[in-house]
């Protein structure tokens, strides 16, 4: 079956600590996203990418940090600068100009 | 200034009731969403619109791409129906913008 994993789905770390959030599709799609969602707010992008070893920022891509070395393979790191770490992350993709987002199960991230 | 705003922000309706969403954009889109999201965060594509109207089901989508507005329409909802329903907007650049989520407890 195609579709988007992410591991874990609930993440406990330090404060001082970095994180890599797993993202990871089978769908062959060029596009890949990392969101952050609060409550209350709509989802924020932090990262995108449109091709492999290549990526954009997003609105909110402060603390952040992403690569893209495979098509299938979209990992996102908080890191220690990124001051309210707290919160849930969905990861998607869709094929080059289709609309169509496919989202992950999504990553609850705690950090105390 | 939020691109999608999206109202109600929270609903609570009797089974059997229908339930509409709204949703209002500012810029012009290439294609509008609607996407359910549970309890557990995962989120689904409920449709995808970019003229008129979509049925899958008691769901029914539509947008008015002049007035910038779509709507998602619940008929006989059901406690199954209860999650929060996102609006967002995909512009050209492969880029999409979402609404803040109308949370809707159907009660049984």
């Amino acid at each position: 079956d195609g579709g988007i994993t992410q591991s874990p789905k609930y993440l406990f770390r330090k404060e001082g600590q970095n994180v890599t959030l797993s993202c990871e599709q089978n769908l062959n799609h060029d596009a890949m996203y990392w969101y952050r969602q609060d409550p209350g707010q709509g989802l924020r992008l932090i990262y995108y990418s449109q091709i492999v070893n290549d990526f954009q920022k997003g609105d909110i891509a402060e603390g952040y940090s992403v690569s893209r070395e495979k098509k299938e393979s979209f990992p996102l790191t908080v890191t220690s600068a990124q001051k309210n770490p707290t919160a849930f992350y969905l990861c998607a993709s869709t094929l080059q100009g289709s609309g169509e987002q496919y989202f992950g199960p999504g990553t609850r991230l705690t950090v105390t | 200034k939020n691109e999608v705003e999206q109202s109600p922000q929270n609903l609570t309706a009797q089974e059997g009731e229908f339930i509409t969403i709204n949703c209002s954009y500012s810029v012009g889109i290439s294609a509008l969403h609607w996407l359910q999201q549970h309890p557990g965060g995962g989120i689904v594509s409920l449709f995808m619109l970019s003229s008129g109207k979509k049925k899958h089901g008691r769901l029914i989508a539509t947008i008015n791409i002049q007035e910038k507005h779509s709507s998602l329409h619940i008929t006989a909802s059901h406690p199954r129906d209860s999650a929060v329903y996102i609006c967002a907007v995909f512009f050209t650049g492969n880029q999409f913008y979402f609404g803040t989520g109308t949370s809707l407890t159907v009660i049984p």
